[in-house]
Parts: structure tokens; C-alpha cells; sequence
């Protein structure tokens, strides 16, 4: 069982949204911080933000890039994660992993397999 | 541009030992845990190193990490064909209210 699967990714046009999302198995996905990193094509790793446990406070941080467009929420009692992409642009072509952290931690212990969000006119 | 410094790539025989550094600040590695991951060709990346020096369950103590001050180092010893990959290192930084990773180093076991 793959404890993470991300789903929604596909192509857009600048200026378009969608949504991202997350789904977790096998584990108490409340317990754990969910964060999204994105990769764009030959390109390393970028944090895109994340969003704590409800035990911590359900908060959210966002890197600089995304801040103000992107939205990550989770709905514990289906153990989804969101991440709502608003007013996309070319740069945030790439592919999106949602992965956990148990608790407030920032050891990314497990890595979805990716979904890739082309945006391009 | 990276917040943390890494070099873009490293080689060794098979069998030998690398190592890979990780460059910060005080605002980063200085006062925060490092992570390092693992991406091998064409899949997700795996935690190989958390807090700093502590392996996941599951990783081999072929694999080892450290930092000192604001600089990180990963080791890997007895070097398989099969760790041939990128490894990123990553942490908070308290400055920028985000978590900074480098740029990653292409590991190539000649």
C-alpha cells in the first residue's frame, strides 16, 4: 500500500488554477505535518510550503515564490491534502510531491510519487 | 540560487567513500537539523539522514551524516553502483520563515 498518492496534476494555461491533491493510507495522517515540494524538469528540489497537525495548530507556511497564490489545507477525517494553485504561471511548471512529517518535525520521511503540473499557453 | 551550497557533483570508485558538504548560515544550519535525501534516477526522493546524524529505519550505516557550525557533511562508505543518484540536504531557516535545501549533488560511482 503507498502511503501517499497525488492526483490532479495536468495542463494549464497561465493564469489558471487547480487543485492538487493528496491522499494518504496506512498511517494516522492527523499526526503528521503534510508538505508539498515541487521539481521542475532538470531542476532540484523547491519547497513550496506546508501545513501542521491540528495538534500544532493546523498553520501553514508558504515559500516566497507561491506566497499570496498557493493555499495548502487537509481534511483529517478523509486524510486528504490540498494544494489550491491559483494565477499559475510558466515558472511553476514541474512535478509536485506531497509528503509527510510526523508531527512538527521537518524530517520528510516519506515522498508521494509525484504529479506533474504543465503550465503553458 | 540555493540557500545552501552544495557541490554540483562528486565521484569515487566503487567501495570507496565520498563525502558531500552542506554550506549555510547561522540562520539555517547554524541553529536548525539537517536532513539529506536521496533521488534516484527518475523516482521520488527518500530520507536518508534526520536530525543532523540519525538514519532511518531501513538505511544502511554505509550511510552517515554530521554538521558542525553552519556546515553539514553526508559520508557514504563502501560506495555501490546503486548509490549513484542526487543528494539534496535541507533545514529551516528562522530568517526566511521557510525550509532551504541545496541545490543537490549528482553522486557518479566511476
Amino acid at each position: 500500500e503507498v502511503p501517499l498518492v497525488e492526483s490532479g496534476g495536468g495542463l494549464v494555461q497561465p493564469g489558471q488554477s487547480l487543485r492538487l491533491s493528496c491522499r494518504a493510507s496506512g498511517f494516522t495522517f492527523g499526526d503528521y505535518l503534510m508538505s508539498w515540494f515541487r521539481q521542475a524538469p532538470g531542476e532540484g528540489l523547491e519547497w513550496v510550503g506546508f501545513i501542521r497537525s491540528r495538534a500544532y495548530g493546523g498553520t501553514t507556511e508558504y515559500a516566497a515564490s507561491v506566497k499570496g497564490r498557493f493555499t495548502i489545507s487537509r481534511d483529517d477525517s478523509k486524510s486528504i491534502a490540498y494544494l489550491q494553485m491559483n494565477s499559475l504561471k510558466t515558472e511553476d511548471t514541474a512535478v509536485y510531491y506531497c509528503i509527510r512529517a510526523p508531527f512538527n518535525t521537518l524530517n520528510f520521511d516519506y515522498w508521494g510519487q509525484g504529479t506533474l503540473v504543465t503550465v503553458s499557453s | 540560487q540555493s540557500v545552501l551550497t552544495q557541490p554540483p557533483s562528486v565521484s569515487a570508485a566503487p567501495g570507496q567513500k565520498v563525502t558531500i558538504s552542506c554550506s549555510g548560515a547561522s540562520s539555517n544550519i547554524g541553529n536548525n537539523d539537517v536532513s539529506w535525501y536521496q533521488q534516484l534516477p527518475g523516482t521520488a526522493p527518500k530520507l536518508l539522514i534526520y536530525d543532523n546524524n540519525k538514519r532511518p529505519s531501513g538505511i544502511p550505516d554505509r550511510f552517515s551524516g554530521s554538521k558542525s557550525g553552519s556546515s553539514a557533511t553526508l559520508g557514504i562508505t563502501g560506495l555501490q553502483t546503486g548509490d549513484e543518484a542526487d543528494y539534496y540536504c535541507g533545514t529551516w531557516d528562522s530568517s526566511l520563515s521557510a525550509v532551504v535545501f541545496g541545490g543537490g549533488t549528482k553522486l557518479t560511482v566511476l
